[in-house]
């Protein structure tokens, strides 16, 4: 089946310091990729996300490009602030799943200091 | 703009009590699901829906129960809480095309099993 692995945190950065997060998955079909976030207290949102190879998503200053040889799609934001501080999941949906589910990685909690 | 409510956002339970988490959308869409999310293990899914009427497991369906009569609501019976229930349950909803895509989530339920 279809999964999502993410580096494990707490990932620890000041303040406008550079950030990546990475994410790899594995899929049997040609998956759509989401980065979605959690702020303390609430429900995920979506971030940004990529259909098809070679695809960038942006959103807020992050970044991930959809990197199908890799099978990677690594976050990226050039400078930080502290109320970037949340949980990051990476994401996938899978055609060849049907229309069961997204598929979502563990999660990298994000702690910016000033 | 409500989007997608959960009621209760809080709840303690003994062992054997049964519940019901409510969920609720107003934004029409077909596809309604529910996710728990536990430390280091991401989001795993439940069960979900795909239209009134029309229900199915997901990832872990043991020990719980849903619905759906309406388009608008998705409750989950917990039909003898255990511990190993305890966690943070989120209803999630979207619209249906070929596969799932951007999910609008509740703000979650923290439910607690003693």
């Amino acid at each position: 089946g279809d999964s999502v692995t993410q580096m494990e945190g707490p990932v620890t950065l000041s303040e406008e310091a550079f950030l990546t997060i990475n994410c790899t998955y594995t899929a049997t079909g040609y998956p759509s990729l989401f980065w979605y976030v959690q702020y303390p207290g609430e429900g995920l949102q979506l971030l940004l996300k990529a259909t098809k190879a070679d695809d960038k998503g942006s959103n807020k200053g992050f970044e991930a490009t959809y990197r199908k040889e890799t099978t990677s799609f690594h976050l990226e934001k050039g400078s930080v602030q502290v109320s970037d501080s949340a949980v990051y999941f990476c994401a996938l949906s899978d055609p060849s799943e049907g229309r069961r589910a997204l598929t979502f990685g563990s999660g990298t909690r994000l702690q910016v200091q000033p | 703009n409500a989007g997608v409510t959960q009621t209760p956002k809080f709840q303690v339970l003994k062992t054997g009590q049964s519940m019901t988490l409510q969920c609720a959308q107003d934004m029409n869409h077909e596809y309604m699901s529910w996710y728990r999310q536990d430390p280091g293990m991401g989001l795993r899914l439940i069960h979900y829906s795909v239209g009134a009427g029309i229900t199915d497991q997901g990832e872990v369906p043991n020990g719980y129960n849903v619905s759906r009569s309406t388009t608008e609501d998705f409750p989950l019976r917990l039909l003898s809480a255990a511990p190993s229930q305890t966690s943070v349950y989120f209803c999630a909803s979207t619209t249906i095309g070929l596969a799932i895509s951007e999910l609008f989530f509740g703000e979650g339920s923290r439910l607690t099993v003693l």
